[in-house]
């Protein structure tokens, strides 16, 4: 089973790139990496997800190295709304038995 | 597309009694789905993994007899809380996964705030 470390808080200032990081070494070939974010007292928020390439969508980029140990999450432009605890999940198990567990995120505030 | 509504979003109880919180896939068909409980200050831990027509696969430490999960349709499944206690007090999440695509994302409902006085 694949788990995943990231650091537990970053600041960012609004209308800079956040930059988050995310340790899986442990990854197996066929999981994907997926992140999620969850504002105070909300249910999390799908981002993005990937395999091996990178990828890109309204709401972020996602970087994933070429060995798949790791990958960075990356607001283009934050602002105050992306305050939230962002959770980086490799997904555990295979086909109906598999599933999501979280970690403990990152905490980003993004500051005026 | 793709969205989970749970039901209710708040919810008080007295101690000893017991509640019923809904979970429905609104624009898609959810042959699994996820129950989380997340306490304060902490991140969601996995409760059970619910399967339309069959048995819901509970995590370690979880009591099945506790907790009762019911799918009995491809878009709804309903987690219980029976004899509920003070310390079951907690923000509980469910989670969709669109039918037989395991590699998607999970789609989250907004949570139910329990609270057991």
């Amino acid at each position: 089973d694949a788990k995943t470390t990231q650091p537990p808080s970053m600041d960012c200032a609004e209308g800079r790139a956040a930059n988050l990081p995310c340790n899986h070494s442990t990854i197996s070939g066929n999981e994907y990496v997926y992140w999620y974010r969850q504002i105070h007292s909300q249910g999390p928020q799908y981002i993005i997800h990937g395999l091996k390439n990178n990828e890109t969508n309204e709401m972020a980029s996602l970087i994933i190295t070429e060995d798949r140990k790791s990958s960075t999450l990356i607001l283009p432009h934050a602002t105050l709304r992306d305050t939230a605890v962002y959770y980086c999940i490799v997904r555990v198990g295979t086909g109906t038995a598999s599933k999501l567990t979280f970690g403990t995120g990152t905490r980003l505030q993004v500051t005026l | 597309g793709a969205v989970v509504s749970q039901h209710p979003s708040r919810v008080i109880c007295k101690s000893g009694t017991s509640v019923k919180i809904e979970c429905r896939s609104l624009d898609f068909q959810a042959t699994t789905m996820f129950w989380y409980r997340q306490f304060p200050k902490q991140s969601l831990m996995l409760m059970a993994t619910s399967n339309e027509g069959s048995k819901a696969t509970y995590e370690q430490g979880v009591e099945k007899d506790k907790f009762l999960i019911n799918h009995a349709s491809l878009t709804l499944s309903t987690l219980t809380v029976t004899s509920a206690h003070p310390e079951d007090s907690s923000f509980y999440i469910c989670s969709a996964r669109v039918a037989s695509s395991y590699n998607s994302p999970l789609h989250f409902g907004n949570g139910t705030r329990l609270t057991v006085t």
